[in-house]
């Protein structure tokens, strides 16, 4: 597709349960984001992949939350015993990520998920 | 690591009027700071960019200026339009792995 695609877009999941965010990022980025936006604020960094390497995790709140990016295109967030905490927009965003430095961010639509 | 701080918080011009929005930032290493601007429910886009070696960078009635010594960066937008209704996100970047938001600006342009 042409840009950044997510789903699903909404999510209502019962508290406990396990859930699976998809980012299908634009064809070629090399660099694929994670961020956590809550009502009202700013995006707040979870993950960063650069093809399938996970280099940095260190905005995962807990070992609840988990990546992943296997072939270096898709790829999931997984949210297990899900949590009220945990209710928030999950943005998705790629880039190129040439050497020349950092670039734009494409953001997908966002998975909203609501924790009852 | 970075941290972003974005004000005001909210701010609401009439339309011609101009709005300015302003980001500080803690990490000298930050060199990219792009400008967002989210509108509700949809995707956070990028209005405009700059790198630290420029001090202004202009695209018709929006503009971004870069005071690195002070480590603060403005997003002006001339002549608004309700169109430009929004929450704009500034962000800082060094290295490309990580961006740092700030917390947003909700801008209203009354007609």
């Amino acid at each position: 597709g042409a840009g950044v695609s997510q789903s699903p877009r909404y999510k209502v999941a019962k508290r406990g349960q396990d859930v699976a965010l998809r980012c299908d990022p634009i064809s070629g980025h090399v660099s694929l984001f994670w961020y956590q936006q809550a009502l009202g604020q700013g995006p707040e960094f979870l993950t960063y992949f650069q093809n399938e390497a996970q280099l940095d995790k260190s905005g995962l709140p807990s070992d609840r939350f988990f990546a992943e990016r296997p072939e270096g295109s898709v790829s999931t967030l997984k949210i297990q015993r899900t949590q009220q905490e945990d209710s928030a927009v999950y943005l998705c965003a790629s880039s190129l990520g040439l050497a020349g430095g950092p670039g734009e961010l494409f953001f997908g639509e966002g998975s909203r998920l609501t924790v009852l | 690591g970075e941290n972003v701080e974005q004000h005001p918080s909210t701010l609401s011009v009439q339309e011609g009027d101009s709005a300015v929005i302003k980001c500080t930032y803690s990490d000298s290493a930050s060199n990219y700071f792009p400008w967002y601007k989210q509108e509700l429910g949809k995707r956070p886009q990028l209005i405009i960019d700059i790198r630290s070696n420029v001090g202004e960078k202009k695209d018709q009635r929006i503009a971004v200026t870069l005071n690195k010594t002070a480590k603060h960066f403005s997003l002006h937008i001339t002549e608004t339009q309700p169109e430009d209704s929004a929450v704009y996100f500034c962000a800082a970047s060094y290295t490309g792995n990580q961006f740092y938001f700030g917390t947003g600006t909700s801008l209203t342009v009354i007609p």
